[in-house]
């Protein structure tokens, strides 16, 4: 079983319309959670943390994490063109050094 | 202004070539860490440093090695012992605690 599991994509949503990435993790990782967006060629940029229970919004994201279910999602409200990436979940691993395990990334699609 | 910085952006190696990846930061994070990324997956950590003068093997650390003898600086040699190097390189840093990590712009490594 591997430790981050992202929904596969690519997930294509109309442009106004809310885009849902979803993460499960295994029980060894930490209780810091990371949302990265990585455009095509570029390195990953950081877009939303969450530390504990609940919602957390910024903007057009919302990040929510359950931490009984293992289960941590992004929510894009109004998807613009420019949300057209590739998003990588990254849990943080407890007391080994602040290592991040990565998803293999969900690719979303908003589609004009 | 505060950043991480990569170099080269590009790089080829020739077959029993060592290579030397750059990493320099001025954010004084403590933390700084390395990943590998293939075309289509997700970021594989290499190695990371917490301290100046210590590092420790991730997930990936055979044909690579790394050190730290300045705060600021983290450069990566693939060895020629590494026999598929082809592959995008990032460096990462972070303050201390449960904070993220970020993203320098990363480098593109091939086989001539």
């Amino acid at each position: 079983q591997k430790e981050v599991e992202q929904n596969s994509g690519p997930l294509s949503v109309p442009e106004g319309a809310i885009a849902s990435l979803n993460c499960t993790y295994s029980d060894r990782v930490s209780q810091s959670f990371f949302w990265y967006r990585q455009y095509s060629g570029k390195s990953p940029e950081l877009i939303m943390s969450i530390y504990s229970n609940g919602d957390k919004e910024d903007g057009r994201f919302t990040a929510q994490l359950n931490k009984a279910s293992q289960y941590v999602s992004l929510l894009i409200r109004d998807s613009q063109p420019s949300d057209s990436a590739t998003y990588l979940c990254a849990p943080q691993i407890y007391n080994q050094g602040g290592k991040l395990i990565f998803g293999q990334g969900t690719e979303l699609s908003v589609k004009p | 202004d505060g950043g991480i910085t990569q170099s080269p952006k590009y790089l080829f190696r020739k077959e029993g070539q060592n290579v030397t990846l750059s990493c320099e930061q001025n954010l004084n994070h403590d933390a700084m860490y390395w990943y590998r990324q293939d075309p289509g997956q997700g970021l594989r950590l290499i190695y990371y440093s917490q301290i100046v003068n210590d590092f420790q093997k991730g997930d990936i650390a055979e044909g690579y090695s790394v050190s730290r003898e300045k705060k600021e600086s983290f450069p990566l040699t693939v060895t020629s012992a590494q026999k598929n190097p082809t592959a995008f390189y990032l460096c990462a840093s972070k303050e201390a605690g449960f904070q993220p990590q970020h993203f320098g712009d990363g480098t593109r490594l091939s086989i001539l």
